[in-house]
């Protein structure tokens, strides 16, 4: 059973702000969200972390919801390098155990100029 | 900082043959992660070594597939006997902290193996 739930494929035009969510109903309360992405021909990067609320670094922000089975990643102002396939992960940070990362399908984002 | 270096970037091997994958993990890095990626399976974990020493090989194929860190500044993957299935595209990843909250992935090796 895959623990996060992503849509497959979103668009955008340069300039845009775009949201991409992340469904992890199932989440338990020693699990935290990563997002990582992938661009062509490179492994993925670290984006951001969070375990509730509202978390903002200088590449995007990340919202998780009250019940933490729902978060959105917001990258604003896009540009065509932002095209990637973006990875939202949940893992357990409990016992070093969170150091395998586990990864679902991701959702590739197009950036149209 | 040159970032994970991955050596070769691409290899090409007949069935049959052994193949072996290098890592360099960023300097002062204490864990390091071996990964595999394939369009069919996606990004799946191989095994992962903190200070050298192996911690969890879980998603380590029972057979063929062996990982080593001798030292601190390199990693090793060696596959015996590739099989056509085993082409994919291997990442090498290495994270400052032991449990490995942020990792830094280095470019991948391409194998194919005809």
């Amino acid at each position: 059973l895959a623990k996060t739930t992503q849509p497959p494929s979103m668009e955008a035009y340069e300039g845009q702000e775009v949201n991409v969510s992340c469904s992890h109903t199932n989440i338990a309360t020693s699990e935290y969200i990563y997002w990582y992405r992938q661009v062509p021909h490179q492994g993925p990067q670290f984006i951001i972390q969070g375990y509730k609320d509202y978390v903002v670094n200088e590449v995007a922000s990340l919202f998780i919801s009250a019940d933490r089975k729902l978060s959105t990643l917001s990258l604003p102002w896009v540009s065509l390098r932002d095209a990637a396939v973006y990875y939202c992960i949940v893992t357990d940070m409990s016992n070093n155990a969170g150091a395998k990362l586990t990864f679902g399908g991701g959702t590739r984002l197009t950036v149209r100029p | 900082n040159a970032g994970v270096i991955q050596t070769p970037r691409h290899k090409v091997t007949g069935k049959g043959q052994e193949a072996t994958l290098w890592c360099e993990p960023i300097s002062g890095h204490s864990a390091v992660f071996w990964y595999r990626q394939t369009i069919v399976q996606g990004l799946e974990f191989l095994t992962y070594f903190r200070n050298q020493a192996p911690i969890d090989d879980s998603g380590m194929p029972k057979e063929r597939f062996s990982a080593q860190m001798p030292n601190q500044s390199h990693s090793t993957l060696k596959i015996q006997s590739t099989q056509p299935q085993d082409s994919a595209v291997y990442l090498c990843a290495s994270s400052l902290e032991d449990w490995g909250v942020e990792q830094y992935f280095g470019p991948g090796t391409r194998l194919t193996v005809l």
